[in-house]
């Protein structure tokens, strides 16, 4: 158990709905990731959260948006879903990155999205 | 941005031999972090093993090891004694600051 935990696990919604996924980081940790891995592929950048602020953007699409809140919990918006945004979304986390641990990412066990 | 390149789709190994999966990297960067996750059928990402940039010492963590060269901008990753529980996609990552970059992935088939 990596200590960051996702929910929902799976999720099967319609094309043009709108989804939030919810991740909770390890305890202590600030920083939060968001990844994105399709079928037989490799886990592509979204973005990244450092207390609260977004601090780096990968190859999100405006269709997506996501934030950090207080208690450093973040949610990942997926709206207008088409069928290719089916895939495995991986949150992880890791802590600042002046501690002994701060330079290793946890990751989550995914959420399944699959748009139909 | 920092590109993380596995040029072997694909490896084979026999149970009980070694393995030596591949890695480079791009980075203008002086002081970062490099691992290597495993991803198993459960599509769950493990965490082998990690190298920090600033050490000259090569990382090891019981069967699994890394080669590390710096300059060259390579870091792969061997596997001794190879179990049938090794087989999994092999990620190898950069890792500075603000965002972490991975590879395409590497399929290892484990042989009994």
């Amino acid at each position: 158990d990596s200590g960051v935990t996702q929910t929902p696990k799976h999720l099967i919604t319609a094309t043009g709905q709108r989804v939030t996924l919810r991740c909770s980081p390890r305890s202590g940790d600030l920083s939060v990731y968001w990844y994105q891995q399709s079928l037989d592929q490799g886990l592509q950048f979204l973005i990244h959260y450092y207390n609260g602020e977004e601090r780096a953007k990968g190859n999100i699409l405006e269709r997506f948006s996501a934030q950090q809140f207080p208690d450093l919990h973040s949610e990942l918006n997926l709206s207008s879903l088409e069928l290719g945004d089916s895939a495995l979304y991986f949150c992880a986390s890791s802590a600042d990155l002046g501690t002994v641990s701060g330079n290793t990412i946890y990751f989550g066990e995914g959420s399944w999205l699959t748009v139909v | 941005a920092q590109t993380v390149t596995q040029s072997q789709p694909e490896m084979s190994v026999q149970e009980a031999e070694t393995v030596t999966l591949s890695c480079t990297y791009d980075t203008s960067e002086s002081d970062y972090y490099l691992f290597w996750y495993k991803q198993p059928p459960s599509r769950q990402m493990i965490l082998v093993i990690r190298q920090e940039a600033y050490k000259q010492q090569n990382a090891t963590e019981n069967r699994f090891s890394v080669n590390f060269q710096k300059a060259a901008k390579s870091f792969s990753l061997k596997i001794s004694d190879s179990q049938l529980g090794d087989a999994a996609m092999y990620f190898c990552a950069y890792f500075n600051n603000n965002d972490m970059r991975f590879g395409a992935g590497t399929r290892l088939t484990v042989k009994p």
